[in-house]
Parts: structure tokens; sequence; C-alpha cells
């Protein structure tokens, strides 16, 4: 079975611009779920989705927005782009919203320069 | 504020020893899950161990085993039999509900 894919690998915007990044679940999986790994520090929470609904949100601004799609696949948006989003974003998948495993993709690296 | 620590920054270990990684966190909820995270330089964060809070039997992977001690709210993890592949940032996460908060990680290398 695939495990959860994230789309694109790498990604360079320029400060202002906007971004769209990619996450399919693994099969089966209900939830999705958002992290920023900035370089040298763990990842930080930023949203779950659970049966296309918001179900947790971290303490990032409003430029930062998701949805989930019917088949579960999920999408990540962030408007007007500073130096600082620059960082790993994970995508991770559980079956459902609760106290479960959740298992990460292989990220997308963004450079925002 | 739940908080995972992580006060080893780095941790070196000849190969085929056993290495404790320490972990320590902060929380006032009854119910959730500990896992161990590591995450090679391809930066994929790969599963390696989870603990339940409500057993009190410490989880065992293979080489790999944590030691659990809720009341102190600690969360160790021993990995024996060190090997070559074993070198990556080990992260401790908890997952009281919807999110996983995850420690600062531990460089682990490995001298062969």
């Amino acid at each position: 079975d695939a495990g959860v894919t994230q789309s694109p690998t790498h990604l360079i915007k320029t400060r202002g611009q906007h971004v769209t990044l990619r996450c399919s679940p693994i099969s089966g999986h209900k939830s999705v779920s958002w992290y920023q790994q900035v370089l040298g520090q763990g990842p930080q929470f930023i949203f779950q989705y659970y049966e296309k609904e918001e179900r947790g949100r971290g303490n990032f601004p409003d430029r930062f927005s998701a949805r989930q799609f019917p088949n579960y696949s999920s999408e990540l948006n962030v408007n007007a782009l500073l130096l600082g989003d620059s960082a790993l974003y994970l995508c991770a998948s559980s079956a459902g919203q609760g106290l479960e495993t959740q298992y990460f993709g292989p990220g997308t690296r963004l450079l925002v320069l | 504020a739940q908080t995972v620590t992580q006060s080893q920054p780095e941790m070196s270990v000849q190969e085929a020893e056993t290495v404790t990684l320490s972990c320590t966190y902060d929380t006032s909820e009854s119910d959730y899950y500990l896992f161990w995270y590591k995450q090679p330089p391809s930066r994929q964060m790969i599963l390696v161990i989870r603990q339940e809070a409500y057993k009190q039997q410490n989880a065992t992977e293979n080489r790999f085993s944590v030691n659990f001690q809720k009341a102190a709210k600690s969360f160790s993890l021993k990995i024996s039999d060190s090997q070559l592949g074993d070198a990556a940032m080990y992260f401790c996460a908890y997952r009281p509900a919807q999110k996983l908060v995850f420690g600062q990680g531990t460089r682990l290398t490995i001298n062969p």
C-alpha cells in the first residue's frame, strides 16, 4: 500500500507570493494534519482536518488555510509569503481524529526568497 | 501548556552498544499517546514506537523499547545493539487529541 504522498517535493517562491501544497493520505485514512518544521526545530502543528472539516488549528496567522476534499486529500495554502515561511511542510494521515498514530509523508521543502 | 522537552541535543554511541534518549512532557490530560519518531537526513518522519498512557507495560519494537513513567511524565527511548542506520534526529511527541506536540529533537550519531 502507498504511504502518505506530498507534492511538490521542493518549491522556491518570492516574498508576497502564494503557494499551494498537496497531500494524499494513506488509503482508508480520513484525517489529515499539517505541520511546519523550521530547520533545527521540531514540527509545529498547523491544521487537522477530518471528514472534510477543520478539527484543530495551531497558532498560525490567517495567511495559512487548508481544505480537505471528498477523497480525503488535502491542500495547504499560504498567502503573502514571508521569508520566515521557509520550512519543511509535513502532512500526516491517521484513520480517525482521536488518539491514533499519525503517519507522515516525505514533506515539501519551501524556500521563500 | 502542553510541552515536550528533550534535554539532550546530541548523543553518540558506538555501533552495537546501547543508548537511551530522554524525554519529559507536561500535561494535565489523563488520556494521551506518546511517540518516538525518527527523522533521517532524507527528512521523512518515521514512526519508531508508540505508548498508550493507560497501559502500564512499556512498549517494545525489536531493538527499541521505552521506559514510561507516567507519574514523573517521563518517556525515554532505549536503542539496543545500535546500527549505523539508526543515525538520525529522534523526536519525542505527545498526542492529547487532534495534534502532536513535538520536542526539539536529539541528534543521534553512531560511531563505527
